[in-house]
């Protein structure tokens, strides 16, 4: 079973760029996650989708990111404009039974 | 929303020796209990996970408690191994929406 996937892995760009990120599932997960990652603390929750629907957003800072999964498999996340404090491994996860999460190999931003 | 907190943010053991990280929860509905290990630079491993209608599990060197009522969870790392090293991240679940702690780095001295 092929794992979750992501790309690019790494990005450095200037503050006020923008950025995006893919993230492909494990085949058949209705679950998809992406995650926030800053060096030295745990992964924070930004957006969960369900299929191609929204399922928790709370945590995803709207004014400059963004995500859309439009078939319900792949997901792509956005930041515009990136600030410095976006420095940060982002990562996806997906999952099909309750719970059990999956993470892909993250895409790790430089912001400067 | 949930918290959860991890204790200790650092743990040093010896090769050969046990080690305990404990965490709490704030929000008695959560059902789900995922420990995660991530090595430097690679993505969070599920390494044992616990359900709330169960109280202990294990497998192999690694076990993990669940004391709902004083709402903690805690892994077991028996025999440790140089190769144990690494940062190891708590969680908790409620309905797919999974609160991580801040994790703990575990060091392994041989």
């Amino acid at each position: 079973e092929a794992g979750v996937a992501q790309s690019p892995r790494y990005k450095i760009i200037e503050k006020r760029q923008s950025v995006a990120f893919w993230c492909n599932p494990i085949s058949g997960h209705a679950t998809l996650y992406w995650y926030q990652q800053i060096l030295g603390q745990g992964p924070k929750l930004l957006i969960q989708f369900q299929n191609n629907g929204v399922v928790d957003d709370s945590q995803l800072p709207k004014d400059r990111f963004s995500a859309e999964r439009l078939k319900g498999v792949d997901s792509t996340l956005k930041i515009q404009p990136a600030k410095l404090e976006d420095s940060a491994v982002y990562l996806c996860a997906s999952s099909s039974l309750v719970n059990e999460q999956y993470f892909g190999p993250g895409t790790r931003l430089t912001v400067t | 929303g949930e918290n959860v907190e991890q204790h200790p943010s650092t743990l040093s053991v010896q090769e050969g020796d046990s080690a305990v990280i404990k965490c709490t929860y704030s929000d008695s509905a959560s059902n789900y209990f995922p420990w995660y290990k991530q090595e430097l630079g690679k993505r969070p491993q599920l390494i044992i996970d616990i359900r709330s209608n169960v109280g202990e599990k294990k497998d192999q060197r690694i076990a993990v408690t669940l004391n709902k009522t004083a709402k903690h969870f805690s892994l077991h790392i028996t025999e440790t191994q140089p190769e144990d090293s690494a940062v190891y991240f708590c969680a908790a679940t409620y309905n797919n929406d999974m609160r991580f702690g801040a994790g703990t780095r575990l060091t392994v001295k041989p």
